[in-house]
């Protein structure tokens, strides 16, 4: 069967850099995305990556490894808005995506 | 960047009545549009994937008649819930892709909360 792994809740410190881990099986790949969802909110992109690789965007970055099927996101120079859940999803061979259950963040003071 | 949105935002209805979901992508012609559902502290999970003309594709579990989708244009999908009970409530999310992506990103609405008493 298909399945991602990621942490279910991770907290971290203002300012701390914090990293979220996603491991995956899926049938075939094209792709994985990361996603920042707010509480109640629908999610937005952060970022794809399709190749072996470190992606990286402001404060944000994003690391792939196909042959390991990992992947991590990491988050620099924590603020509190970036509480929030982080869900990382796999599109398979069939261009659907796969979803994870989501890696609830919480920044402490 | 490309903009889809919802309507309503949030909605509550008596049990056993319908309700109906707009998603439209504003700026862009959307190839394929998803629906979503998920529950409270769960993930995202895909109800179905319509094609403009094209009837839906719906995921294992998905009843098809009690969760209709109509794709009548490139921009504009509907999802109707029939006959809504309590256990539909739950927050709605579609999405759509755009083809000249070459990875297929989905743009998400800000997403519809049911709640059916």
């Amino acid at each position: 069967g298909q399945n991602i792994d990621q942490p279910t809740e991770m907290t971290a410190t203002e300012g701390a850099i914090v990293q979220i881990n996603c491991t995956y099986q899926t049938s075939g790949f094209n792709g994985l995305f990361w996603y920042q969802q707010h509480a109640g909110e629908a999610p937005t992109f952060l970022s794809y990556n399709v190749l072996d690789g470190l992606e990286e965007k402001g404060r944000f970055s994003s690391f792939l490894s196909r042959s390991k099927g990992y992947s991590y996101l990491l988050l620099k120079e924590l603020q509190m808005k970036d509480s929030a859940s982080y869900l990382c999803a796999v599109m398979d061979s069939n261009y659907q995506l796969i979803w994870g259950a989501g890696t609830k963040l919480i920044i402490k003071p | 960047g490309a903009v889809v949105s919802q309507h309503p935002s949030w909605v509550i209805c008596k049990s056993g009545t319908s309700v109906k979901i707009e998603c439209r992508s504003l700026d862009f012609q959307a190839t394929t549009m998803f629906w979503y559902r998920q529950f409270p502290k769960q993930s995202l999970m895909l109800m179905a994937t319509s094609n403009e003309g094209s009837k839906a594709t719906y995921e294992q579990g998905v009843e098809k008649d009690k969760f209709l989708i109509n794709h009548a244009s490139l921009t504009l999908s509907t999802l109707t819930v029939t006959s809504a009970h309590p256990e539909d409530s739950s927050f709605y999310i579609c999405s759509a892709s755009l083809a000249e992506l070459n990875y297929n990103e989905q743009f998400f609405g800000p997403g519809t909360r049911l709640t059916v008493l």
